[in-house]
């Protein structure tokens, strides 16, 4: 099957500019999630949706981060305006049923801002 | 809230030894446990995860980790590393639903 789908790759921005992430999921999966993993540390999450709807966005930064998952399916993730700190991997997953208990990752997207 | 330490941030072995990455936890309800592996340019996989049952679990490529309740632990161990091995792994907690993850071990094999 199909694993979890992001792009871009890379990204390099200069800080204050915005930038956008999209993932696609594993087909039929409902729950889909994004981390931000800073060199040296593990993923912290930043989102988790239900189907299009928002869990926990606990701990996004909602002044310059938002986040979206229209028709349940694709979600993209927007930085705007982009600090120094933002600088980090940004990996989205997917589960089947939102239990968390096996998540499926990308191979996320890797955003430098100078 | 739940969480979990990883004691080492690098771990070198030589080939054909013994692997031990260490995790406590922190959990004020019955922990749902898990290790991950994260190799270079590639997102996260799960290796092995305990719910309930059985203390000693068995995951992919040869791992398997002890849920220790009295010692707050839940190491990951191979008995005999292989280069492949190298990568970051990660021990995670979930609470709420979610995922909390350990800061990673990085793990390197020697020759």
């Amino acid at each position: 099957e199909a694993g979890v789908a992001q792009s871009p790759r890379y990204k390099i921005i200069e800080k204050r500019q915005s930038v956008a992430f999209w993932c696609n999921p594993i087909s039929g999966h409902a729950t889909l999630y994004w981390y931000q993993q800073i060199l040296g540390q593990g993923p912290k999450l930043l989102i988790q949706f239900q189907n299009n709807g928002v869990v926990d966005d606990s701990q996004l930064p909602k002044d310059r981060f938002s986040a979206e998952r229209l028709k349940g399916v694709d979600s993209t993730l927007k930085i705007q305006p982009a600090k120094l700190e933002d600088s980090a991997v940004y990996l989205c997953a997917s589960s089947l049923d939102g239990k968390g208990e096996k998540l499926f990752f990308g191979s996320g997207t890797q955003l430098s801002v100078l | 809230a739940q969480s979990v330490t990883q004691l080492g941030s690098h771990v070198s072995v030589s080939e054909g030894a013994l692997v031990l990455l260490r995790c406590n936890y922190s959990s004020s309800v019955p922990p749902y446990l898990f290790w991950y592996v994260q190799y270079p340019n590639q997102g996260l996989q799960l290796l092995l995860k305990y719910t309930t049952g059985a203390t000693l679990v068995k995951g992919i490529n040869g791992f398997e980790a002890e849920f220790k309740k009295s010692e707050t632990s839940f190491h990951l161990t191979k008995p005999s590393a292989h280069m492949s091995d190298a990568a970051e792994y990660f021990c995670a907690v979930m609470g709420a639903q979610k995922l909390v993850f350990g800061q990673g071990t990085r793990l390197t094999i020697n020759p």
